[in-house]
């Protein structure tokens, strides 16, 4: 089974604070994602890596950097965290690119972040 | 622009109680639709994807449907248990740059 491990369920931080969230997977996939989620808007892409030291925008980056040194590791970084950043934060990883056949992301179980 | 929506936003069933949920999408240039589920306070569990050229996929006393030419898809939970209780969330991934777009879920309550 493909498990994908963040490394922490919740976290309170203050504002203007610098926020790591970890994940990682241990499938060897090559994709892994940042999405956030909050009450009425589904999920939200923040940042993809489809390679190490590879990244890619998703839809709302502003405010997040990410990380990929390792292929198993994908880190997301909240340089200055802010009030609005206060959200459900979920990491998935895919073998391959989302729309190829019978392709699937698979999802941590997700990080609660708190900005005080 | 691309969106997905999902109707209703919360729905509460008597157990026993056959039920469907509805997706909906702009813009029928898709590679597949996907159904997942998401318990309180976890990530989302893939629960059927369906492909572009299929119509429906089933699993056990799930089966999901898809009509691109509509842009909709329907969930249907047969016989529903309380541990069918959970939010439920509808993916389309989009050619052209394969993004996935979610909808904002249903979640679901079946009493006992």
């Amino acid at each position: 089974d493909v498990k994908v491990t963040q490394s922490s369920r919740y976290l309170v931080k203050r504002t203007g604070e610098k926020v790591f969230l970890e994940c990682v997977q241990d499938m060897d996939h090559e994709n892994m994602f940042w999405y956030r989620q909050d009450p009425g808007l589904g999920l939200r892409l923040i940042y993809f890596s489809y390679d190490v030291k590879m990244k890619e925008k998703g839809d709302i980056p502003e405010g997040y950097s990410v990380s990929r040194e390792k292929k198993e590791r994908f880190s997301l970084i909240l340089e200055s965290a802010s009030t609005n950043q206060t959200s459900m934060y979920l990491c998935a990883s895919s073998l391959l690119f989302p729309g190829v056949k019978g392709e699937t992301q698979y999802f941590g179980p997700g990080t609660r972040l708190l900005v005080l | 622009k691309q969106e997905v929506t999902q109707i209703p936003a919360a729905l509460s069933v008597p157990e026993g109680e056959n039920l469907v949920l509805n997706c909906s999408f702009t813009d029928s240039a898709i590679y597949n639709l996907q159904w997942f589920r998401q318990d309180p306070g976890k990530g989302l569990t893939s629960l059927l994807l369906i492909q572009s050229s299929q119509r429906e996929q089933t699993s056990g006393r799930l089966n999901a449907s898809l009509d691109k030419s509509s842009g909709r898809s329907t969930l249907y939970i047969a016989a529903s248990q309380p541990g069918d209780s959970a939010t439920y969330l509808c993916a389309v991934t989009y050619t052209g740059g394969f993004k996935t777009i979610f909808g904002a879920g249903t979640r679901l309550f079946v009493k006992a």
